[in-house]
């Protein structure tokens, strides 16, 4: 079956750090893995997805992820976090058909000034 | 253009009540997700339409739930005798179809069972 594991249920880094974000995920057949950001009161963004091809993908805002099949992970990195980027994080595992997402218990991320 | 939106945003029922949950997919969309999110966790898939008819159900927790999508646009996602473990907040998201196509995700109805 299908899983995603996110290790670090929060994560604190100062405005101006960098950031790596945690996930592996279990998966039988080639995977369909996804980051999106929730905001408060706000719906879920795709930041990126990564289905084939280049192993590192590149988002919005700033962010990338790296697709290491050897390790069965997909973390999130972005060189120079900012403020707006206090958020939570979740990683997201699925067939391309898309009909069965799974979702990772997600990571906060809190940005210090 | 607009995106998908649910209502209500928030919704207090009594246990034992019949709720309705609503969303409307972004216009052209013809596959529509209903995620379930409970406190500290990630979403978690409950149903998934394509078009009018529920290609993939199996994440519907028990014969309480139910959702429609009677003329393959907006969604009714209907629960039955609410207890209080259906306390989450509900999303809805929609996809060009359903292949390799982002989903967008609504901002959720946060459903209260007292």
């Amino acid at each position: 079956a299908q899983s995603v594991t996110q290790p670090d249920i929060h994560i604190t880094v100062s405005e101006g750090a960098s950031l790596e974000l945690r996930c592996n995920y279990s998966y039988g057949a080639t995977p369909y893995l996804f980051w999106y950001v929730q905001s408060p009161g706000q719906g879920l963004q795709l930041l990126l997805k990564y289905f084939s091809g280049d192993t590192l993908v590149q988002g919005i805002k700033g962010f990338e992820a790296e697709f290491k099949r050897s390790q069965s992970s997909f973390n999130l990195r972005k060189p120079s976090v900012h403020w707006s980027d206090a958020a939570e994080y979740f990683c997201a595992v699925g067939p391309y058909n898309n009909n069965d997402m799974r979702f990772g218990a997600g990571t906060r991320l809190t940005v210090k000034p | 253009g607009a995106g998908v939106s649910q209502t209500p945003s928030n919704k207090v029922t009594e246990k034992g009540k019949y709720v309705e949950l609503r969303c409307d997919p972004i216009s052209g969309h013809t596959a529509l997700y209903w995620y379930r999110q409970s406190l500290g966790q990630g979403p978690e898939f409950l149903i998934y339409f394509q078009g009018t008819g529920a290609a993939d159900d199996s994440g519907l927790p028990n014969d309480r739930f139910f959702a429609v999508r009677p003329e393959g646009s907006v969604s009714t996602l209907k629960i039955q005798r609410t207890e209080r473990g259906d306390s989450a907040v509900y999303l809805c998201a929609s996809s060009l179809s359903s292949t390799g196509n982002e989903q967008f995700f609504g901002p959720g109805t946060r459903l209260t069972v007292l």
